[in-house]
């Protein structure tokens, strides 16, 4: 099955960049998202990785590698809206269905 | 476009009761993925439905149901609530197979049993 664990608060300052890092276990696994939400709202789907490497898109990129059930999301240029929940979720095989670690609240400081 | 739909947003119900809790996905998915998050679990998946089957089910009790109409909205329904029910219960929309396209989430229904 997928243990999915990231780390509970991380805390960084406006402007600088914040690493979420996401271990998984392998087996029965398609692909990773990382989704943000902030507090009372509805999970937002940020990016999703299937290939090993990294994933560009604007301020956020994400990691993923395969062989070592590992992968990051990178927060570049933090802005204080960025204090939200990030969400690690595998896909299982079958598909549609994600399996989601407990979630990294960052807090973003002046 | 419209996004997914959850109705109610809020809903109080007595232990014992059973709720019915809804989500219109967007329009043209075909899959609607149920999750329940809580403070102490997490994000948990509960079900998926695709064009009115179940594909695929989470590791909760029977008390936890749901189906799919043919126009693609889906309800869960909860019997004999217990205080441990109480939630957030998002509902997810995707095309068919989710992966690049993402699942949309709704912004959930909160349950809460007193």
């Amino acid at each position: 099955g997928q243990n999915i664990d990231q780390p509970t608060e991380m805390t960084a300052t406006e402007g600088a960049i914040v690493q979420i890092n996401c271990t998984y276990q392998t087996s029965g696994f398609n692909g990773l998202f990382w989704y943000q939400q902030h507090a009372g709202e509805a999970p937002t789907f940020l990016s999703y990785n299937v290939l090993d490497g990294l994933e560009e898109k604007g301020r956020f990129s994400s990691f993923l590698s395969r062989s070592k059930g590992y992968s990051y999301l990178l927060l570049k240029e933090l802005q204080m809206k960025d204090s939200a929940s990030y969400l690690c979720a595998g896909e299982g095989a079958a598909g549609n269905k994600l399996t989601f670690g407990g979630g990294t609240r960052v807090l973003v400081k002046p | 476009k419209a996004g997914v739909t959850q109705t109610p947003r809020y809903l109080i119900k007595t232990r014992g009761q059973q709720v019915t809790l809804s989500c219109s996905p967007i329009s043209g998915h075909r899959s609607v993925s149920w999750y329940q998050q809580t403070p102490g679990q997490g994000l948990q998946f509960l079900f998926e439905y695709f064009s009115e089957t179940q594909r695929n089910k989470g590791n909760f009790p029977g008390r936890f149901s749901g189906r799919q109409f043919s126009n693609s909205r889906s309800e869960m329904n909860v019997s004999t609530l217990e205080l441990g029910d109480s939630a957030l219960y998002l509902c997810a929309s995707s095309p068919g197979a989710g992966r690049a396209y993402g699942y949309t989430f709704g912004s959930g229904t909160r349950l809460t049993v007193v």
